[in-house]
């Protein structure tokens, strides 16, 4: 059965801290992994999108990684702001019809003065 | 503004009695999906259609019933709306299949008693 296990659960760390999240997966045949965050109420929005090839992607102060040998990703936070504040989302998808995701349960960041 | 919509965005009803949540999307996107949301458990795939007239079963398709009639729109139909169906929707659409961004709408808090 295809999974995504992300962790930690949740998270609390000081404005200008760094942080980083993890996220393993089972998911197979393999197509891409992607990063979202999701503020409060609010849909995901998508962070970065990374094939089986990319091993690093970044989008301003986020960056994910990927050990595809290892079904490992992890997303790097830099200089964190309040705004970082979110659950933040691993998605993998598999390869074949309908586009198949699968995703992780999330982490849900807190940043605090 | 390239975007999803969704509405209501929020729902009091009661069991049996069926309703509609639409679902329009302005970017020309093949992909549109239907999600869950509920705590713990993720995002989940109700339904999804690859495009115009074809429409496919997700995770948890039960209950629910989908039309895609048009390319900007993918109703989202509960014909006889029971409580374990309170949950948070999301609509979303993406280009194609497999490496494309899945845009995802503001969602609909639905609460059936």
């Amino acid at each position: 059965k295809n999974q995504v296990e992300q962790s930690p659960q949740s998270l609390i760390i000081l404005e200008g801290k760094n942080c980083t999240l993890q996220c393993n997966y089972t998911v197979s045949p393999f197509s891409n992994l992607r990063w979202y965050k999701q503020d409060t109420g609010r849909g995901p929005v998508s962070l970065t999108i990374m094939t089986f090839s990319e091993n690093t992607k970044s989008n301003g102060r986020y960056t994910a990684t990927l050990d595809a040998d290892t079904k490992q990703s992890s997303l790097h936070i830099t200089a964190s702001q309040l705004s970082d504040s979110a659950s933040y989302i691993c998605v993998v998808s598999a390869t074949g019809g309908g586009n198949k995701l699968t995703f992780g349960t999330g982490t849900q960041l807190k940043v605090e003065l | 503004e390239a975007q999803v919509t969704q509405n209501p965005r929020y729902l009091i009803t009661v069991t049996g009695k069926k309703l509609t949540v639409t679902c329009s999307q302005n970017m020309n996107h093949e992909y549109m999906s239907w999600y869950r949301q509920d705590p713990g458990l993720g995002l989940r795939q109700i339904y999804y259609s690859m495009n115009v007239e074809v429409t496919d079963k997700g995770d948890v398709p039960e209950g629910y019933k989908v039309s895609r009639k048009e390319k900007r729109n993918f109703p989202l139909i509960l014909e006889s709306p029971s409580p374990n169906q309170t949950s948070l929707y999301f609509c979303a659409s993406s280009r194609q299949v497999s490496y494309n961004e899945q845009f995802f709408g503001p969602g609909t808090r639905l609460t059936v008693l």
